[in-house]
């Protein structure tokens, strides 16, 4: 199976102050990956699909890049209600696999 | 509004089986696959299964395989997921996920399954 590799396992950062996390797969993906944001006793929710597009209502300061292996979620100005767990998962091919995650902490 | 809701989940010993359900609405169940993921307390997500949007083809995750069924009541508009021979290794929250090809746009708020003696 493809396993998927995201760093840093936590971020610590400011709100207003940018981020990037990382996901890396074991094989190419090709563009078939999604991003999901996980706040506290909720459950995911779909940021990101194919590598870039962002899901409907997710606002523009959320923005994923990468194609094959290595990608990228950025968040241009943190805002208090992004501080949450990210997860990328590919589905390029079966079994569907996830991240580890990358916790948000400010 | 587009909503899934599950409902099954509770407290079985090892050995046991469950059926785990996931009610749809606010879209036209037919015209989409559906899946199944968990998550383990403090854990990350583990994709489980697969239906598609007619049936026709079903996925398990090697963890499972053997021991799930997946199913889907069109009249309902409903899916399923029987668990059998459970295992300490199968708690978790589990959540079903509308599938659109693969990323999983609409979730569920998920229903806690414990495995116990």
């Amino acid at each position: 199976e493809i396993v998927m590799t995201q760093s840093p396992a936590t971020l610590s950062v400011s709100p207003g102050a940018r981020a990037t996390l990382s996901c890396r797969a074991s094989q190419s993906v090709s563009t078939n990956l999604a991003w999901y944001q996980q706040k506290p006793g909720q459950a995911p929710s779909l940021l990101i699909y194919r590598a870039s597009t962002r899901a409907t209502g997710i606002p523009a300061r959320f923005s994923g890049s990468g194609s094959g292996t290595e990608f990228t979620l950025t968040i241009s100005s943190l805002q208090s209600e992004d501080f949450a767990v990210y997860f990328c998962q590919q589905y390029n091919d079966w079994p569907y696999t996830f991240g580890q995650g990358t916790k948000m902490e400010i | 509004q587009v909503q899934l809701v599950e409902s099954g989940g509770g407290l079985v010993k090892p050995g046991g089986s469950l059926t785990l359900s996931c009610a749809a609405s606010g879209f036209t169940f037919t015209d989409y696959s559906m899946s199944w993921i968990r998550q383990a307390p403090g854990k990350g997500l583990e994709w489980v299964s697969y239906i598609s949007s007619g049936s026709s083809r079903t996925k398990h995750a090697d963890s499972v395989k053997g021991r799930v069924t997946i199913s889907r009541d069109y009249v309902k508009n409903s899916q399923y997921l029987q668990m059998n021979s459970l295992r300490a290794e199968d708690t978790a929250v589990y959540y079903c996920a509308r599938d659109l090809g693969g990323y999983l746009d609409v979730w569920g708020q998920g229903t806690t399954v414990t495995v116990s003696s």
